[in-house]
């Protein structure tokens, strides 16, 4: 099994591009999460999928970041305009339902 | 201006002992919780879980107590190993149908040699 596969594992962007993050998760798993990390606040929760749908997000910290879920084996999150206080660790993690989620090894994201 | 990061309590044990980790839930309605161990530079990597209905479950090494009068959870490592050093989360799952898992602010746990 090749785990949550995220990208991408770095990235450094200038302050008002548009990033692009990328999640496949694994095989089967009907939710997918993603999750912020920061030293100021930890790990957040930012949105989450069921069977491609999204269910909660109320953790998305304003307009300019978005998530979609075209299908069962891919999801994006999207940045735009990037900021500098959007730098962090960004994760994905998908689960079977009552299962804890499998996390991916996180896009570092560093604006500038 | 200096920077206010979380912080991070930091638990030193000596290899070969054992270690008990302390998390605080916020809800008392969650009834599903998780350990995880993040390594740096890693995503976080699953330990053991239980659910609410039980007190007690025990892994490889790992054991998680849950004390639902508290809201407290703990996670007991028996043998400390140098391989354990790491950041451990809990995390806590609201009533079946949210799936909204939330994380605790970690505990850096150190294995000294």
């Amino acid at each position: 099994d090749a785990g949550v596969i995220q990208s991408p594992r770095h990235e450094v962007t200038e302050m008002g591009q548009e990033v692009t993050l990328r999640c496949k998760p694994i095989s089967g798993h009907d939710y997918l999460f993603w999750y912020r990390q920061t030293m100021m606040r930890g790990l957040e929760l930012l949105i989450y999928f069921n069977n491609n749908v999204p269910i909660d997000d109320s953790g998305m910290p304003e307009d300019r970041f978005s998530a979609k879920m075209p299908n069962a084996s891919f999801s994006t999150l999207k940045i735009q305009p990037s900021e500098p206080r959007d730098s962090a660790v960004y994760f994905c993690a998908s689960s079977l339902v009552s299962i804890h989620p499998y996390f991916g090894e996180g896009s570092w994201l560093t604006v500038v | 201006g200096e920077s206010v990061g979380l912080h991070l309590p930091t638990l030193s044990v000596q290899e070969g002992d054992n270690s008990i980790i302390n998390c605080a839930y916020s809800n008392s309605a969650s009834d599903y919780f998780i350990w995880y161990k993040q390594e740096s530079g890693k995503g976080p990597q699953f330990i053991i879980d239980i659910r609410s209905n039980m007190d007690k479950r025990q892994g490889q090494r790992v054991t998680v107590l849950l004390n639902k009068t508290v809201k407290h959870l703990s996670l007991q490592i028996a043998a400390t190993q140098p391989g354990d050093s790491a950041v451990y989360f809990c995390a806590e799952g609201f009533p079946s149908g949210t799936y909204k898992y939330i994380f605790g602010t970690g505990t850096r746990l150190k294995v000294l040699a």
